[in-house]
């Protein structure tokens, strides 16, 4: 089985643009989860969807977001980007079945480094 | 708030030494600690994990135990390698999909 894919695997914005990062899941997984990895904070929770939804949310400002598609593939969008959104930023995904919600291994991808300059 | 510490943050180790890295959580609710290998340019891998119900976990070279009263569990390589070197994270949550990250553990294998 393929793993978590990324793209792109590199971005350069400058203060103030906006940022599009896409996550394709393992084939079957249905919960994406999303990290932002720095020197300073390390490795921190954004958000996680399922079906479509974000069940859960970590600590960012509402200039993060996400979505994520019927096929399970996920986005997250950073808008009016600042210098310290500097960052790696991991998507994660699971295999949900009934009855073990939030229960099943999470399996990372190797990330998106954006660069704000 | 959820909190995992992490030590220690570098260790350096002769090959076929024994590396140990402890982490303590501060959320009581936590059941899952999994911990992640990071190599440079890559995502973290999972290497093992341990559920609240278990004390002590292997897989060939590789253990983690857990003390659920002390809220800290540990990860123990032994016969240490070369390709062992890169940055070690543990985790605590109580659910996999919204995990709590310790600091990391950049640990050097020397020949």
């Amino acid at each position: 089985k393929a793993g978590v894919t990324q793209t792109p695997r590199y971005l350069i914005k400058t203060r103030g643009q906006q940022v599009t990062l896409s996550c394709s899941p393992i084939s079957g997984h249905r919960s994406v989860s999303w990290y932002q990895q720095t020197p300073g904070q390390g490795l921190q929770f954004l958000f996680e969807y399922f079906s479509e939804t974000q069940r859960n949310k970590g600590n960012f400002p509402g200039r993060f977001s996400g979505r994520q598609f019927s096929n399970s593939r996920s986005e997250m969008n950073v808008s009016t980007l600042e210098l310290g959104d500097s960052a790696l930023y991991l998507c994660a995904s699971s295999f949900e079945t009934s009855g073990r919600v939030g229960q099943e291994t999470q399996y990372f991808g190797p990330g998106t480094r954006l660069l704000v300059l | 708030g959820e909190n995992v510490e992490q030590h220690p943050s570098t260790l350096s180790v002769q090959e076929g030494d024994s590396a140990v890295i402890k982490c303590t959580y501060s959320d009581s609710a936590s059941n899952y600690f999994p911990w992640y290998k990071q190599e440079l340019g890559k995502g973290p891998q999972l290497i093992i994990d341990i559920r609240s119900n278990v004390g002590e976990k292997k897989d060939q070279r590789i253990a983690v135990t857990l003390n659920k009263t002390a809220k800290h569990f540990s990860l123990h390589i032994t016969e240490t390698q070369p390709e062992d070197s890169a940055v070690y994270f543990c985790a605590a949550s109580w659910r996999t999909d919204k995990l709590i990250f310790g600091t990391g553990t950049r640990l050097q294998v020397f020949p």
